[in-house]
């Protein structure tokens, strides 16, 4: 079955003990792109990684690393959670994106994170 | 800028009469146009897009939407409302390298 699966699902976690949320996806994309939601805000993008070994920032970035060294896996990492990342995390995969795709991005089930 | 504008952050319908999501959008150059759908605890699944074949797209789940150029609209319609409906709705369009999301509405049905 094609799907994009995130670990922890739920996440209670204290101010500054780094912690790792991973993402993987088995449809051979080669974008992949992390985003927060948060009420009234939407869905915000924080990293996107347009193949392996390339990322980049998204909108919300600070607080936030990310790396891609394999094509199915993309882990998000907060070196020093803070109350204000409490959220609900997103990733999402697509075969390609950019300017003008028009590309199905498929989303994991998302981890609500809380930071204490 | 490039941006997606939900109208009305709740919309509420009676089981049975017509659903109807607004979203306008602001863009440079022709968009590529999506409707996401958020059941409650589950990630965001695709009801439909716009990639400029058809002006009126068809989803799943009995939805359409209709672009409409000359109103930078793109709103999403259901012509029967059913208690399975509610969730959240999110329009979105592809910007570089990255889709961009409105604010969402959520779609409340009471019997």
């Amino acid at each position: 079955e094609a799907q994009v699966t995130q670990n922890p699902r739920y996440l209670i976690t204290v101010t500054g003990k780094k912690l790792t949320v991973t993402c993987s996806q088995n449809m051979n994309h080669e974008y992949m792109s992390w985003y927060r939601q948060d009420p009234g805000l939407g869905l915000r993008q924080i990293y996107y990684s347009m193949n392996v070994e390339v990322t980049d920032k998204g909108d919300v970035p600070e607080g936030y690393k990310v790396s891609r060294k394999e094509k199915r896996n993309f882990p998000l990492i907060l070196e020093s959670p803070s109350p204000n990342q409490t959220s609900l995390y997103f990733c999402a995969s697509s075969r390609t994106v950019g300017t003008g795709g028009q590309e199905t991005q498929y989303f994991g089930p998302g981890t609500r994170l809380l930071v204490l | 800028a490039q941006s997606v504008t939900q109208l009305g952050s709740h919309v509420s319908v009676s089981e049975g009469a017509l659903v109807l999501l607004r979203c306008n959008y602001s863009s440079s150059v022709p968009p590529y146009l999506f409707w996401y759908v958020q059941y409650p605890n589950q990630g965001l699944q695709l009801l439909l897009k716009y990639t400029s074949a058809a002006t009126l797209v068809k989803g799943i789940n009995g939805f359409e939407a209709e672009f409409k150029k000359s109103e930078t609209s793109f709103h999403l319609t259901k012509p029967s409302a059913h208690m399975s409906d509610a969730a959240e709705y999110f329009c979105a369009f592809t910007g570089f390298q990255k889709l961009v999301f409105g604010t969402g509405t959520r779609l409340l049905v009471s019997p």
